[in-house]
């Protein structure tokens, strides 16, 4: 149980272009999802909080118009990279957790590069 | 400021032997840690949970977390090369609304065959 699936796995695109990544539950609901970002050799960073039915929460620093997120059911929450550049490049894994828990579970991640 | 510090490595430990990973952080509040294992390349998953002061043991890994020092390790006997990977410390912190993880940058753990 606790299975989280990212599309896509990889994805690459060029400069100005917008990407979205989704992220499932499959076989539980989840009210509250995580994007996270990964750089090589580094932690995870957290960049928002995605809550089913409301705006994302968004950290410290990270655009909210550069990064959409959409959280329109219990099962999916949707992140668009909007006019990707170079340096937005990385790692991008979501998480989701299961009603009554705090446990996060990592879907697969999606690696972006962007030319 | 709400960290989560570990020593970066690499822990090189023989086959067979014990791993001891250790982590602290700074939020006295907090009250659910996690031990994740990332390989190179792929995604965290989850390794054990820990909320109450003590040791719990899952099989070849054990956590332990003593909250009074905000101190919280995990052990992994008889280690494998196939637990070469890197070990991520997380704490649940309240964030507002929802709780969220802070990660520690992970420790880098390499088991000598």
């Amino acid at each position: 149980g606790a299975v989280v699936s990212q599309h896509p796995s990889w994805v690459i695109c060029k400069s100005g272009t917008s990407v979205k990544i989704e992220c499932r539950s499959l076989d539980f609901q989840a009210t509250t999802m995580f994007w996270y970002r990964q750089f090589p050799k580094q932690s995870l960073m957290l960049m928002a909080t995605s809550n089913e039915g409301s705006k994302a929460t968004y950290e410290q620093g990270v655009e909210k118009d550069k990064f959409l997120i959409n959280h329109a059911s219990l099962t999916l929450s949707t992140l668009t990279v909007t006019s990707a550049h170079p340096e937005d490049s990385s790692f991008y894994i979501c998480s989701a957790v299961l009603a009554l828990s705090d446990t996060q579970y990592f879907g697969p991640g999606t690696r972006l590069t962007v030319l | 400021q709400k960290e989560v510090e570990q020593n970066s490595g690499p822990l090189s430990v023989p086959e067979g032997a014990i791993a001891s990973l250790n982590c602290t952080y700074s939020d006295r509040v907090s009250q659910s840690f996690f031990w994740y294992r990332q390989y190179s390349g792929k995604s965290p998953e989850l390794i054990m949970s820990i909320y109450s002061n003590g040791d719990k043991e899952d099989g070849r890994f054990t956590a332990q977390l003593n909250k009074a020092s905000q101190y919280v390790s995990l052990l992994i006997r008889d280690s494998q090369p196939s637990d070469s990977a890197t070990y991520l410390c997380a704490v649940n912190v309240y964030g507002g609304a929802t709780n969220k993880l802070i990660f520690g940058t992970g420790t880098l753990l390499a088991v000598q065959p």
